[in-house]
């Protein structure tokens, strides 16, 4: 079943906007990840943020986490070409699932050059 | 390191066949987990087999099965196919069980298709 949800379900900018997609979640977590995906291939991880962290960063990326609305929200700033993917935050509760990563489905990142 | 690699890449197969994918892990790792991608469903948790053990498995039906072999290769399988088995199966690998492990890095997949 998923946990999560993202939104927008899809998300067309311009190479050098900044694109930021959100995801909420239904149950207690341990860290919330977020995952890239170039056209159906596997899976390349970004970041991973704690349940006691507000927010992170990598590079372009910005990470922020809010527990109290179970959301999360991914901003990647200057995107490139390079950046057209598909986004997905995946949930970890180390209890429940046993660690198992439980995915949304995803946001469609296009970024036209 | 090379990365988590499986086999075959793609794959056809029809109706009430089998089929067993490979997985291979990165070389230390020794938890693989496996999902299965689909548009409808999107990604959901088959199992994670840890030191050739089962650990934990997701909600689907016993034709889903896996194992793990000494040197931590994982091959699942899946027998008498339904054309709702057409998919991406990934495989994921670390270092320590999931309850312990932060990060799972993932293979490229293989894209089965049901005929």
């Amino acid at each position: 079943s998923q946990q999560g949800e993202e939104d927008p379900q899809a998300l067309s900018i311009q190479e050098g906007e900044n694109a930021t997609m959100n995801c909420s979640y239904k149950t207690s977590i341990n860290n919330l990840q977020w995952y890239r995906q170039n056209s159906g291939r596997g899976l390349v991880h970004l970041i991973l943020i704690r349940s006691n962290e507000r927010e992170k960063h990598s590079g372009r990326l910005r990470v922020t986490l809010d527990t109290s609305k179970k959301s999360s929200s991914l901003l990647i700033t200057a995107s490139r070409a390079a950046d057209t993917a598909s986004y997905f935050c995946a949930t970890v509760n180390y209890g429940g699932s046993q660690g198992n990563l439980i995915f949304g489905k995803g946001t469609k990142l296009s970024v036209k050059p | 390191k090379a990365g988590v690699t499986q086999t075959p890449r793609y794959l056809i197969k029809t109706r009430g066949q089998q089929v067993t994918l490979s997985c291979s892990p990165i070389s230390g790792h020794r938890s693989v987990s496996w999902y299965q991608q689909t548009p409808g469903q999107g990604l959901q948790f088959l199992f994670e087999y840890f030191s050739e053990t089962q650990r934990n498995k997701g909600n689907f039906p016993g034709r889903f099965s896996g194992r793990q072999f000494s040197n931590s290769r994982s091959e699942m399988n899946v027998s008498t196919l339904e054309l709702g088995d057409s998919a991406l199966y990934l495989c994921a690998s670390s270092v320590r069980p999931n309850n312990l492990a932060a990060e799972q890095y993932f293979g490229p997949g293989t894209r089965l298709t049901v005929t």
